[in-house]
């Protein structure tokens, strides 16, 4: 069965460091990987996708996300914190056992500290 | 282009009654996900609509259904509600049914139950 591990419930950075939080999946099959932020009372907005190709991806916001098959990760990280960056983080994880079903991880809220 | 739209953004409900909640996806997507975010079970699948049809189901009771109309309009449906049912209802809409499709979320209702 699909599922995703998100390592830490509560990540703080002081501004200007560096953001990384962790994802591990599981699949039996190729995934398709996804990173989705939430800010407070809205919806969830995609950030950044791997679906083949390129192994390091970039997305919005100056982040960018890494999948590495032996390590079954896919971790994203962003060089310098802003403060706009504080939001709740899900990596998702679709693969084509799954169809259009895609399954998150817990989500972890990352706080950053002027 | 408009996003995904959700109405009503909050309710309040008792115990006992039902509830409809709508989606409007983003013009052309045929897709139309249901997810439940609370804070100890974080975002939960409930089911996914194509051309009308529900292609996949959560691991939810009955109480919860859902339906997609040709306009691909989809609204999801909690009948004799409990408090465990007070969450964030957030709807996804896609272009299709491949697992690749990046989904995108509308800003949820906040349904409480009293």
């Amino acid at each position: 069965a699909q599922s995703v591990t998100q390592l830490g419930s509560h990540v703080s950075v002081s501004e200007g460091a560096l953001v990384l939080l962790r994802c591990n999946y599981s699949s039996s099959v190729p995934p398709y990987l996804f990173w989705y932020v939430q800010y407070p009372n809205q919806g969830l907005q995609l950030l950044l996708k791997y679906t083949t190709g390129a192994t390091l991806v970039k997305g919005i916001n100056g982040f960018e996300a890494e999948f590495k098959k032996s390590e079954t990760s896919f971790h994203l990280t962003k060089p310098s914190a802003h403060m706009s960056d504080a939001a709740e983080y899900f990596c998702a994880v679709s693969d084509s056992n799954t169809g259009n079903q895609f399954y998150f991880g817990t989500g972890t809220s990352l706080t950053v500290i002027p | 282009k408009a996003g995904v739209t959700q109405t009503p953004r909050y309710l309040i409900k008792t115990r006992g009654q039902q509830v409809t909640l709508s989606c409007s996806p983003i013009s052309g997507h045929r897709s139309v996900s249901w997810y439940q975010q609370t804070p100890g079970q974080g975002l939960q699948f409930l089911f996914e609509y194509f051309s009308e049809t529900q292609r996949n189901k959560g691991n939810f009771p009955g109480r919860f259904s859902g339906r997609q109309f040709s306009n691909s309009r989809s609204e999801m449906n909690v009948s004799t509600l409990e408090l465990g049912d007070s969450a964030l209802y957030l709807c996804a809409s896609s272009l299709g049914v491949s697992s690749y499709n990046e989904q995108f979320f509308g800003p949820g209702t906040r349904l409480t139950v009293l």
